[in-house]
């Protein structure tokens, strides 16, 4: 009973094609949030998303857009993929319930190797 | 520089031994969290501190929160090869549950 899955776990592809990478959550939470973590380890916050707002981190690109079909779902839409797009991406689930602070809970990743 | 430090960047410790990681913020801490990630895998939960002085342990791993140093600390008492993996805290440190991450302790425990 995986809480919070990705597809496809890797991806290799080559430069300048268009790819998704699918997020589902079966915790029943509202807000939903892509993660990338480079090379060095380093992990940074793109997207968080609920029903009522997307709060998008200012250093990502706009070939970056996530699409969210229902609440259980939030995918990552990349356009134009770059060498430097090349990365380990992870989307996370948490109920942000009235200001109160609730954990974040992980998916496995989906390594994306651009060719 | 980063919002969060963590330190040391890596640890080889041998089993058995304790072991302190650090994680400094550069502004208030609204949460923090730390996890795990094992090679190739996802991020795991380990805890989430909210309040100065705030401790919370699970099995052999305690963490602390100090607010007014804007500081936690993450202990393993008597290490084991299964607690070997990166360890990263990650805080909200601007109220929207937006989490920033350290850049991650990577800890070897030597059987």
């Amino acid at each position: 009973d995986t809480a919070v899955s990705q597809t496809p776990k890797y991806l290799v592809t080559q430069m300048g094609n268009d790819k998704s990478i699918k997020c589902e959550q079966n915790l029943g939470h509202d807000t939903m949030y892509w993660y990338k973590q480079d090379s060095k380890k380093f992990l940074k916050i793109m997207f968080s998303y609920n029903n009522k707002e997307l709060i998008i981190n200012e250093t990502v690109p706009n070939r970056f857009s996530p699409k969210s079909p229902d609440k259980a779902h939030l995918n990552l839409h990349i356009n134009s993929l770059e060498l430097g797009d090349s990365a380990v991406y992870f989307c996370a689930s948490s109920q942000r319930t009235g200001g109160i602070r609730e954990t974040q809970y992980f998916g496995p990743g989906t390594r994306l190797l651009v060719l | 520089s980063q919002e969060l430090e963590q330190s040391p960047q890596s640890l080889i410790v041998q089993e058995g031994k304790n072991l302190t990681i650090n994680c400094t913020s550069s502004k208030t801490l609204y949460g923090l969290y730390w996890y795990k990630q094992k090679y190739g895998e996802g991020l795991i939960f380990l805890m989430m501190l909210q309040k100065g002085g705030e401790e919370k342990s699970h099995e052999k791993i305690t963490a602390k929160l100090d607010e007014k140093k804007q500081q936690s600390s993450l202990h393993i008492t008597a290490s084991q090869p299964s607690h070997a993996g990166i360890y990263l805290c990650g805080a909200d440190l601007a109220s929207g549950n937006m989490l920033t991450f350290g850049g991650g302790t990577r800890l070897m425990v030597k059987p």
